[in-house]
C-alpha cells in the first residue's frame, strides 16, 4: 500500500510569485485535505477535495486554490505569495464514507517566501 | 466552533518515566478525537483515535488516551517514555458537521532526558 506523497520537498519563492504543490493520495483514498502549518503552530485546514470538487474550506483567502484529478491526486496553488505564506504544507488523504476524519498525512512541502 | 487546547507547550520527562499530555476540546456533540505525532521536519503520524465506545483507547508505540466527556478532555499517556518518543504531539478534533476538517491544538513538544 502506497502512502501519501508530496512534491516538492522544499521550495523557495519570492513575494508576488505563484506556487503549485502536489499530492498523491494513499491507495484507495478518494478525498484530499490540505493544511498549512506555520512555524511553532498546529496545522490549519485550508480546504478539502472530494470527487474533484471543493468540499469544505477554512479561513484562507481566494488566492489559495486547488484541484483534484480523476486519479484523486491533488494540487494546491497559491497566487501572489506573501511572506506569511512561509510554512509547511501538509496533504492528507482519507476515504469518504469510511471512518470519518481518519486522515493520513504526507511528509509535507516546506515553502519559504523571501 | 470547534477548538482544541493543549495547555503545555513544552514537557520534559526522564527516560523511563511516565507521561501525560493534556488536551481539552470545545465541541457541542461527541467529537472524533485524534492524537498525532510529528518528528522534526516530518509529516504527522496518527497515534490513536476515538470515535465512540470504550473511552480508553490504545494506540501505536505503547500510547493510550482516555476520553472524558465531563471534562472535555482527551489526554495522552504512556507508562514508560523512551528517548525515541521525543517529538511534537498534536491533539485534533473532527466532526462531519464541519466539513470533515480536523482542528488541531498548538502542540506539545516532548523532550526526553537520559
Amino acid at each position: 500500500e502506497t502512502g501519501v506523497t508530496q512534491s516538492p520537498t522544499h521550495l523557495i519563492k519570492t513575494r508576488g510569485q505563484q506556487v503549485t504543490l502536489r499530492c498523491s493520495s494513499q491507495s484507495g483514498h478518494n478525498t484530499v485535505s490540505w493544511y498549512q502549518q506555520a512555524l511553532g503552530q498546529g496545522p490549519q485546514f485550508i480546504f478539502q477535495y472530494y470527487r474533484e470538487e471543493e468540499n469544505g474550506r477554512g479561513n484562507f483567502p481566494p488566492r489559495f486554490s486547488g484541484l483534484q484529478f480523476p486519479n484523486y491526486s491533488s494540487e494546491l496553488n497559491v497566487n501572489a505569495l506573501e511572506l506569511d505564506d512561509s510554512a509547511l504544507y501538509l496533504c492528507a488523504s482519507s476515504l469518504a464514507g469510511g471512518k470519518m476524519n481518519e486522515q493520513f498525512f504526507g511528509p509535507g512541502t516546506r515553502l519559504t517566501v523571501l | 466552533a470547534q477548538s482544541v487546547t493543549q495547555p503545555d507547550i513544552h514537557i520534559t520527562v526522564s527516560e523511563g518515566a511516565s507521561l501525560e499530555l493534556r488536551c481539552n476540546y470545545s465541541y457541542g456533540a461527541t467529537p472524533y478525537l485524534f492524537w498525532y505525532v510529528q518528528s522534526p521536519g516530518q509529516g504527522l503520524q496518527l497515534l490513536l483515535k476515538y470515535f465512540s465506545g470504550d473511552t480508553l483507547v490504545q494506540g501505536i508505540k505503547g500510547f493510550e488516551a482516555e476520553f472524558k466527556r465531563s471534562q472535555s478532555s482527551f489526554n495522552l499517556r504512556k507508562p514508560s517514555v523512551h528517548w525515541s518518543d521525543a517529538a511534537e504531539y498534536f491533539c485534533a478534533v473532527g466532526a462531519k458537521e464541519y466539513g470533515n476538517k480536523l482542528v488541531f491544538g498548538a502542540g506539545t513538544i516532548l523532550r526526553v532526558k537520559s
